[in-house]
């Protein structure tokens, strides 16, 4: 079945320090979104990517699909402790979301 | 505005009972709603796709007569867990998708349901 992976599963970073995740679709995704859950609470959504290639930005956050829209990556520059949660990619390779196995981020002060 | 409320937030049941979960989009008419399953620090699982008026799509290794989905409306969709063992017992959490279709429209997500079999 479809699967979307993500890595790390974890990471622990020093604030300031930069951030990043991939995800990776084993097939050929129609667009991805990316979402953050805090702890606690339920999914957020950040951001969709469309296009091959497509590279999106929202300040510290910076967001690129691949060229052949198996994979993604969320970088997050300088990160601070409001960064904390989860990051999910969600891939639609058809009519449904599927999401990614998310990395859960902290940050230590 | 793309609000969805799901209820309850937490329940409590006793193994062999059943439990209906709510999942209203508020402001907006949700052709398609999503159920997910996610147990402590996993992702989101897919259980089924529920389109209004139809009979849901469920995720292989999902039991259908277990978890019973209803969309009978643009803006109401429930999950029944029936005849709920502790093994059921994880955060449930529905999400809408408002008027357009996957390919341009971000998924709007309920608060989540609690459920604890004892």
């Amino acid at each position: 079945g479809q699967q979307v992976m993500q890595i790390p599963q974890y990471q622990h970073v020093q604030e300031g320090e930069d951030f990043t995740t991939y995800c990776n679709s084993s097939t050929t995704l129609s667009n991805i979104q990316w979402y953050k859950q805090r702890p606690g609470g339920h999914p957020v959504f950040l951001i969709q990517l469309v296009k091959s290639g497509e590279v999106k930005k929202q300040k510290r956050l910076t967001f690129q699909f691949g060229e052949a829209k198996k994979n993604s990556s969320l970088h997050i520059t300088a990160t601070q402790t409001t960064d904390v949660g989860t990051y999910f990619c969600a891939g639609i390779p058809g009519n449904q979301f599927y999401f990614g196995t998310g990395t859960s981020l902290t940050v230590i002060p | 505005g793309a609000v969805v409320s799901q209820h309850p937030s937490r329940v409590i049941c006793k193994s062999g009972t059943s439990v209906k979960i709510e999942c209203r989009s508020l402001d907006f008419q949700a052709t398609t709603m999503f159920w997910y399953r996610q147990f402590p620090k996993q992702s989101l699982m897919l259980m089924a796709t529920s389109n209004e008026g139809s009979k849901a799509t469920y995720e292989q290794g999902v039991e259908k007569d277990k978890f019973l989905i209803n969309h009978a409306s643009l803006t109401l969709s429930t999950l029944t867990v029936t005849s709920a063992h502790p093994e059921d017992s994880s955060f449930y959490i529905c999400s809408a998708l408002g008027q357009g279709n996957v390919l341009n429209s971000p998924l709007h997500f309920g608060n989540g349901t609690r459920l604890t079999v004892t």
